[in-house]
């Protein structure tokens, strides 16, 4: 069966420092990725998308990157935090062809201080 | 580009139906999906919808009329349980292809 594991849950980080958020799936190949971001009460919204490695599509400027070394690794990074990157972060994956359920990891809480 | 309308916030009592509408407006349709979250939770998918019409999962069901960029979750016989948000979801063009894209949820809220 495929899992996905998401770590940290959560995570207090000081203002500029750099973050790293990993996403593992297992028990699929050649998933899409997402990184999505989560304020307080409000929707999801789409950070970046992969349809493999070293694919990688942004859909919000900001100091946010990501990469996706390997086929079923994607990773969430800045350089420098701020505050307004505080939130809730989810990893979710998808069958790469034909899915249509989206299937997401437990969250990282960032909270920027 | 892509957006979903969802109204904000719904309240219920248990026992009763509520229906939670979205509208979409996406270049390229290639479905619509449903998914619920509880609180401090990771979301779940619920229902999805190619075609136009009805499907049933249990208590929960899910309309979509494509000409009409709309649809629907209607949950019956009202659980506590069921107080959650609730995204609708449509998959829209982008540099790599057709990702997910999330409105703003509906906030379900059921009392005994």
């Amino acid at each position: 069966s495929q899992t996905i594991h998401q770590w940290p849950a959560t995570l207090v980080q000081p203002v500029g420092s750099p973050l790293s958020l990993e996403c593992t799936v297992e028990g699929t190949s050649n998933p899409n990725l997402y990184w999505y971001r989560q304020a307080a009460g409000r929707g999801l919204q789409l950070l970046f998308y992969s349809v493999g490695i070293g694919q990688i599509s942004s859909e919000v400027p900001q100091n946010l990157s990501a990469s996706r070394p390997q086929d079923r690794q994607f990773i969430l990074s800045s350089k420098k935090l701020l505050l307004s990157d505080s939130g809730f972060y989810l990893c979710a994956w998808e069958a790469g062809a034909g899915g249509f359920e989206a299937f997401f990891g437990q969250g990282t809480r960032l909270t920027v201080v | 580009g892509q957006s979903l309308e969802q109204p904000s916030e719904v309240t219920a009592v248990e026992g009763a139906i509520v229906q939670i509408n979205c509208t979409y407006q996406t270049s390229g349709f290639y479905g619509l999906s449903w998914y619920q979250q509880h609180d401090g939770g990771a979301p779940t998918f619920l229902s999805y919808n190619a075609l136009d019409g009805l499907e049933e999962t249990g208590r929960f069901s899910s309309f979509l009329s494509r000409s009409d960029s709309y649809g629907y979750l209607l949950l019956q016989e009202l659980q506590m349980k069921d107080s959650a948000s609730y995204f609708c979801a449509v998959r829209g063009f982008n540099q790599a292809g057709t990702a997910l894209i999330f409105g703003k949820g509906t906030t379900l809220s059921v009392s005994s």
